[in-house]
């Protein structure tokens, strides 16, 4: 199976939103609402910030909202932060009973 | 406070085989499903496999299919990964993440710290 598709890049100024978008398919995004992303820091392990499209993990700020249509899954994050700046990854449970993450998006705080 | 530790990880020669272990600790184990995934020098993220909490079901990326082999020892509470025929391609860093559900892999809410396997010759 492909990967599902992010940007590569996205950009933005403290205090600003920015939307990072993952497409997938049928099998994938477009049947299932087991989407989740993922922030990952430079030289750390990853860190759940979405669940089941649209779900926080305690501890996850309010900034940080997902949504989805279709084939395509969003992660929105509102007012910018500094320490918001990392790598970030969509993943879809799949019809084959797998886990298919996106390339990733580094998103960089201007 | 839940804690996965991998171990196992290192240089091995293409064609040669590796197991990695990781004991979890700070929730009951048998409630849910766990993953590998890895993430090769510089690149992304890649889902490898998953078993269910009873060990009773087991899923794998095409990439590793008849090659990798994931199974748990909920008595030591403790995921494996028995890494077969390795390849270059399967040089990365190898993470135990712990899943929310209990049968399928839907998202990864706690993981390790990673462990590097390197395959050169």
């Amino acid at each position: 199976q492909s990967a599902l598709t992010q940007p590569a890049s996205v950009s933005g100024s403290p205090g600003q939103s920015i939307t990072i978008s993952c497409t997938g398919t049928s099998s994938d995004i477009g049947d299932y609402n087991y989407v989740a992303w993922y922030q990952q820091h430079p030289a750390k392990a990853p860190k759940l910030m979405i669940y089941d499209v649209s779900n926080r993990p305690s501890g996850v700020s309010n900034r940080f909202s997902g949504s989805k249509s279709g084939n395509t899954a969003s992660l929105t994050i509102s007012g910018l932060q500094a320490e918001d700046e990392a790598d970030y990854y969509c993943t879809s449970y799949t019809s084959s009973s797998t886990l298919l993450f996106g390339g990733g998006t580094k998103l960089t705080v201007l | 406070e839940v804690q996965l530790l991998e171990s196992g990880g290192g240089l091995v020669q293409p064609g040669e085989s590796l197991r990695l272990s990781c004991t979890a600790s700070g929730f009951t184990f048998t409630d849910y499903s766990m993953s590998w995934v890895r993430q090769a020098p510089g690149k992304g993220l890649e889902w490898v496999s998953g078993i269910s909490g009873s060990g009773g079901d087991t899923y794998s990326a095409d990439s590793v299919k008849g090659r990798f082999t994931i199974s748990r020892d909920n008595s030591k509470n403790t995921l494996y990964l028995q890494m077969n025929s390795l390849r270059a391609e399967d040089t990365a860093v190898y993470y135990c993440a712990k899943d929310r559900s209990v049968v399928v892999v839907t998202a990864t809410d706690n993981w390790g710290q990673g462990t590097l396997v390197t395959v050169s010759s």
